[in-house]
């Protein structure tokens, strides 16, 4: 079966611009999970959605957000973009309600900001 | 969720085993042990989990000390595909959260 899908996979945006990124998990999964990648931080986990209801959110700033539609698909979006924001984002899904811990990953969207 | 400590990094020919050590000395008896890897460039994987036994899947196998603070995940022949960055996580299953803290990790190089 199909995995866990992101779009786009690569992005380049200035400073000051926004960016949505888009996951479609895998078939039947219902919880979706959203982390950043950089060489500095590791992987860091950024929201949790279950059921179009965030239900867990990292430390980051409000810049940084996201949604849950009701097929499960999962959007990021960050607006006001800066330079540390270049990252990959990766995403996840997992079939049980949230808390299973087994989590099937995306490729990730590799974004650059200029 | 506990803390775990891995090695920066190890080497392991290619078609030996590869045996990743983790500790995790401070793990709560509700606390399960998950190991994941991410090979370069792609999202990371999950390999394995386990409570306080022994457990083996198609991918590896996982080996819980019987204090439960360290364990071991083993890859029986290791190839070149099997390099990736190694990380082992102890959560609390069913938390309510899929919230995964993952530390820097074991980077395990397979060489020919």
């Amino acid at each position: 079966k199909a995995g866990v899908t992101q779009t786009p996979r690569y992005l380049i945006k200035t400073r000051g611009q926004q960016v949505t990124l888009s996951c479609s998990p895998i078939s039947g999964h219902r919880s979706v999970s959203w982390y950043q990648q950089t060489p500095g931080q590791g992987l860091q986990f950024l929201f949790e959605y279950f059921s179009e209801t965030q239900r867990n959110k990292g430390n980051f700033p409000g810049r940084f957000s996201g949604r849950q539609f009701s097929n499960s698909r999962s959007e990021m979006n960050v607006s006001t973009l800066e330079l540390g924001d270049s990252a990959l984002y990766l995403c996840a899904s997992s079939t049980s309600p949230p808390g299973a811990n087994v989590l099937t990953f995306g490729a990730g969207s590799r974004l650059t900001v200029l | 969720d506990a803390k775990t400590t891995q090695p920066t990094s190890m080497d392991c020919a290619e078609g030996r085993a590869a045996n990743l050590p983790c500790n995790h000395s401070t793990i709560s008896g509700n606390e399960y042990v998950y190991w994941y890897r991410q090979i370069h460039s792609q999202g990371p994987q999950y390999i394995i989990h386990g409570l306080k036994n022994n457990e083996t899947n198609e991918m590896a196998s996982l080996i819980i000390t019987e204090d439960r603070k360290s364990s071991t995940l083993i890859l029986p022949h290791a190839t070149l595909r099997d390099t990736a960055v190694y990380y082992c996580i102890v959560r609390v299953r069913n938390s309510g959260y899929s919230t995964l803290t993952f530390g820097k990790g074991t980077m395990l190089l397979v060489s020919p």
